[in-house]
């Protein structure tokens, strides 16, 4: 089965604080995306990528970046984290480039900005 | 840009009644639709996702879902719930080649 994995399953940070999010998958997927889940608004998509060293902007990508230096690896990071970022963090992965790929998702990292 | 519409942030059913999931897309190109499940502390799972062939899709845990062209609907369906059909479901539209959109989700809530 594809795994991916996200490192934290919990974490809480103070304001101002510099936030790593960490995401592995095991199935040499071209294709990994960082969302956003809260109560009410659903999914939001924040950061994707198609392939290593590349990222494209998703729908709310102000006060995120992203690496992505290994396949396996995406990286999501809050350079300054505020209050408004306390939220569940969904990374996904799915093969190739044809549409119907079925996004395959981490378990969340749910964070709490202080 | 496509989008989803899920109508209803709540749905209770009595354990054996039908369920039905509504869920509305808006796209200006032949849509690829899923449903997803996110039961309690898990990341989303894959139901059902239709890509153009059937319009009747069936997915795992005996719900299935129907394209329908006229209405732009893409309602999911089980005949008849368990208790551990209880968690948030998302209908999502794919955006571009790889993304997907996703609707804000309903609660289907189950009673014995």
């Amino acid at each position: 089965d594809v795994k991916v994995t996200q490192s934290s399953r919990y974490l809480v940070k103070r304001t101002g604080e510099k936030v790593f999010l960490e995401c592995v998958q095991d199935m040499d997927h071209e294709n990994m995306f960082w969302y956003r889940q809260d109560p009410g608004l659903g999914l939001r998509l924040i950061y994707f990528s198609y392939d290593v060293k590349m990222k494209e902007k998703g729908d709310i990508p102000e006060g995120y970046s992203v690496s992505r230096e290994k396949k396996e690896r995406f990286s999501l990071i809050l350079e300054s984290a505020s209050t408004n970022q306390t939220s569940m963090y969904l990374c996904a992965s799915s093969p190739g480039r044809s549409g119907a790929n079925v996004l395959t998702f981490g378990a969340g990292s749910r964070l709490t900005v202080l | 840009a496509q989008s989803v519409t899920q109508l209803g942030s709540h749905v209770s059913v009595s354990e054996g009644a039908l369920v039905l999931l509504r869920c509305n897309y808006s796209s200006s190109v032949p849509p690829y639709l899923f449903w997803y499940v996110q039961y309690p502390n898990q990341g989303l799972q894959l139901l059902l996702k239709y890509t153009s062939a059937a319009t009747l899709v069936k997915g795992i845990n005996g719900f299935e879902a129907e394209f329908k062209k006229s209405e732009t609907s893409f309602h999911l369906t089980k005949p008849s719930a368990h208790m551990s059909d209880a968690a948030e479901y998302f209908c999502a539209v794919l955006n571009g080649y790889s993304t997907l959109t996703f609707g804000k989700g309903t609660m289907l809530l189950v009673s014995p």
